[in-house]
């Protein structure tokens, strides 16, 4: 069966501080690997993903996350967060069948 | 690229009365769509599948009989659910997926659902 854990229910961090989002995933092969943003009363908005080849991917609004194999993880990171960066951030798996598996979801609270 | 459309945003209606949520990919065709609920301050439970011109595919534990799936075309999927009950007060969300091997399961999202039922 195929998982994800987000360790982290709800992060502050200030506005201009780097941020660092965990998530683990259980998979038994390579997994698609996502992360979405959704904020209040919205859906969610793709920001990245992990598909093959180079670990460290680029993804939209400035956020990165690498895929480490060997820890089962894909963390999410942002050099430098804006106020606008508050919302809950979702990691989610897929494998060769077409079902996401989300996280619990971590909470992005930004102070000025 | 890549939109998708949720209609209504917001609907609120009587007990016993039954509500019907559409969902359109507008740019795409979407052979795959999904359908979600989430409960305040949770993830997302992912409640049918839905493939084009085939009957949905529910997830364990959700009724078919009271969350009506129908995927006409390429582009619309939507979600009945009938004689509304408070308990199925919620958030609700709809994905497509491109078709594959560009699509590589990645699911884009419409805005929700917020269905209040009194």
């Amino acid at each position: 069966a195929q998982s994800v854990t987000q360790p982290d229910i709800h992060i502050t961090v200030s506005e201009g501080a780097s941020l660092e989002l965990r998530c683990n995933y259980s998979y038994g092969a390579t997994p698609y690997l996502f992360w979405y943003v959704q904020s209040p009363g919205q859906g969610l908005q793709l920001l990245l993903k992990y598909f093959s080849g180079d670990t460290l991917v680029q993804g939209i609004k400035g956020f990165e996350a690498e895929f480490k194999r060997s820890q089962s993880s894909f963390n999410l990171r942002k050099p430098s967060v804006h106020w606008s960066d508050a919302a809950e951030y979702f990691c989610a798996l897929t494998g060769t069948a077409s079902k996401l598996t989300f996280g619990t979801g971590t909470r992005l609270q930004v102070t000025l | 690229g890549a939109v998708v459309s949720q209609h209504p945003s917001w609907v609120i209606c009587k007990s016993g009365t039954s509500v019907k949520i559409e969902c359109r990919s507008l740019d795409f065709q979407a052979t795959t769509m999904f359908w979600y609920r989430q409960f305040p301050k949770q993830s997302l439970m992912l409640m049918a599948t839905s493939n084009e011109g085939s009957k949905a595919t529910y997830e364990q534990g959700v009724e078919k009989d009271k969350f009506l799936i129908n995927h006409a075309s390429l582009t619309l999927s939507t979600l009945t659910v009938t004689s509304a009950h408070p308990e199925d007060s919620s958030f609700y969300i709809c994905s497509a997926r491109p078709p594959s091997p560009g699509g590589k399961n990645i699911q884009y999202f419409g805005a929700g659902t917020r269905l209040s039922v009194l």
